[in-house]
Parts: C-alpha cells; sequence; structure tokens
C-alpha cells in the first residue's frame, strides 16, 4: 500500500540550529501540506504545495521556515534558526487534488511525522 | 489559524461502553471529517461528511455533520481496547483544512 514517507522520524538539535525534514508524497499526489501538531493540540497548517508551487503559506512563519517542492514530487521543510517553541510534530500529508467540488473530498494521507526537540 | 473545540478532551471507559464526542466551530464548512492519531504516527481518516445533516456509519463508528455547518458528532459503539487513540474532528473549507483539538479516548479492558 503506497505510503507518505518521512525522514527523519525523530530530531533533537540545540537552539539556533538548522534543522531540516523531509517528505515523500504518495506517488501521483499534486497537491503536498505541512503542518505542524504541538503536543496536545491539532495539526496546523504551515505550508500547501500544488505541484511544485505554494498555494498557502500564510501561516508560515517565514522569518525562520521555508519549504520548497522543486519538481513538484518530494518536499523539505527547513527551519533556521530553530527555536524552544519550535518542538513538535511536523507532520506531511499528500492527496491527488486540492479542493474539490461540494460534495467532494480529496481524501489526505500523513506520514507518521517528524517529532523534533530543540534544546 | 483556526482551531475546531472538541469535548471532552479525554475520556476514559470501560470497554463495550459506547463513546461519544462532538466538535464546533464559529466557521461554516463544506466538508467534515474525523481522523484518528495513535502515538508516533500521523492521523488516519475515518469517516467523512459531506452535506448536513448527513449520518456516516464506518463499522462501529457513527458521525454526523450538524445541520448548521459548524459542528459535528462522533460516536464509537461497543468501544474495544484497539479504540485508544486521539480523535481529532477537522473541518474543510474547500481550500483549507482546519483541526480540533483532539479528544483522547482511553478504554480499560
Amino acid at each position: 500500500e503506497a505510503e507518505v514517507a518521512q525522514s527523519p522520524r525523530y530530531k533533537i538539535t540545540e537552539k539556533s540550529q538548522a534543522v531540516a525534514f523531509w517528505c515523500d508524497p504518495i506517488s501521483g499526489h499534486a497537491t503536498l501540506y505541512w503542518y505542524r501538531q504541538i503536543l496536545g493540540q491539532g495539526p496546523e497548517l504551515l505550508v500547501q504545495f500544488q505541484d511544485e508551487s505554494v498555494v498557502d503559506d500564510s501561516q508560515l512563519p517565514k522569518d525562520r521556515f521555508s519549504a520548497e517542492r522543486l519538481k513538484g514530487v518530494d518536499s523539505t521543510l527547513k527551519i533556521q534558526p530553530a527555536e524552544l517553541g519550535d518542538s513538535a510534530m511536523y507532520l506531511c500529508a499528500s492527496s491527488q487534488l486540492a479542493g474539490g467540488l461540494a460534495g467532494s473530498y480529496n481524501e489526505q494521507f500523513f506520514g507518521p511525522g517528524t517529532r523534533l526537540t530543540v534544546l | 489559524g483556526q482551531q475546531l473545540n472538541q469535548s471532552p478532551q479525554s475520556m476514559f471507559i470501560q470497554e463495550g461502553e459506547d463513546v461519544s464526542m462532538n466538535c464546533t466551530s464559529s466557521s461554516i464548512f463544506n466538508t467534515w471529517l474525523w481522523y484518528k492519531q495513535e502515538p508516533g504516527e500521523g492521523p488516519v481518516l475515518l469517516i467523512a461528511l459531506y452535506k448536513a445533516g448527513e449520518l456516516t456509519s464506518n463499522g462501529r463508528l457513527t458521525a454526523q455533520f450538524g445541520i448548521t455547518r459548524k459542528d459535528s458528532f462522533l460516536n464509537i459503539s461497543a468501544s474495544i481496547p484497539s479504540d485508544v487513540g486521539i480523535y481529532f474532528c477537522a473541518g474543510y473549507t474547500g481550500n483549507q483544512f482546519y483541526f480540533g483539538t483532539g479528544t483522547s479516548l482511553t478504554v480499560i479492558p
């Protein structure tokens, strides 16, 4: 069964260091999402790609976070410099298409996430 | 970003009991979704609801799309130990997903 792959699964870093997370969506999925999930809360969207283009990054802290999906397939999320408050689970998800007509839904499939701890 | 309000925040129940949880929002959604997340994993979709008033079942799970389009409910009947996890609702506007704060479920054998 096709799955969204993420690596690393766990990352421990010191504040002010740079970290990067990688996501490989399900083959053929045009839409890719990066979410941040703080412990005890639901996921919050950071950035959404349609193929290689960013369609929504309104919640991405652009002073320290960047995301790219150069060839419209896999994606990298980077934090530089990391801060203590960035400790969270970073989830990647993909779907075949973004949006949908009323009464339809393009299911998001989530990866296992990367657990980031900033010391 | 917007977060939907889920209640209860946590539940401790005996195996075999039924479970009810709900999700409310100040905004209207086109689609309501319910996910389950287990420790160290990403959320997995359980049920999707597309129309106000819709009632949909998936095995022992039943979910409803509220008439006002601002709320949704999830019921689990005859709980079993493997139902343990965190249940999230999510609302979909057609462009973006907004997730609830989660309900943590513990089933005591």
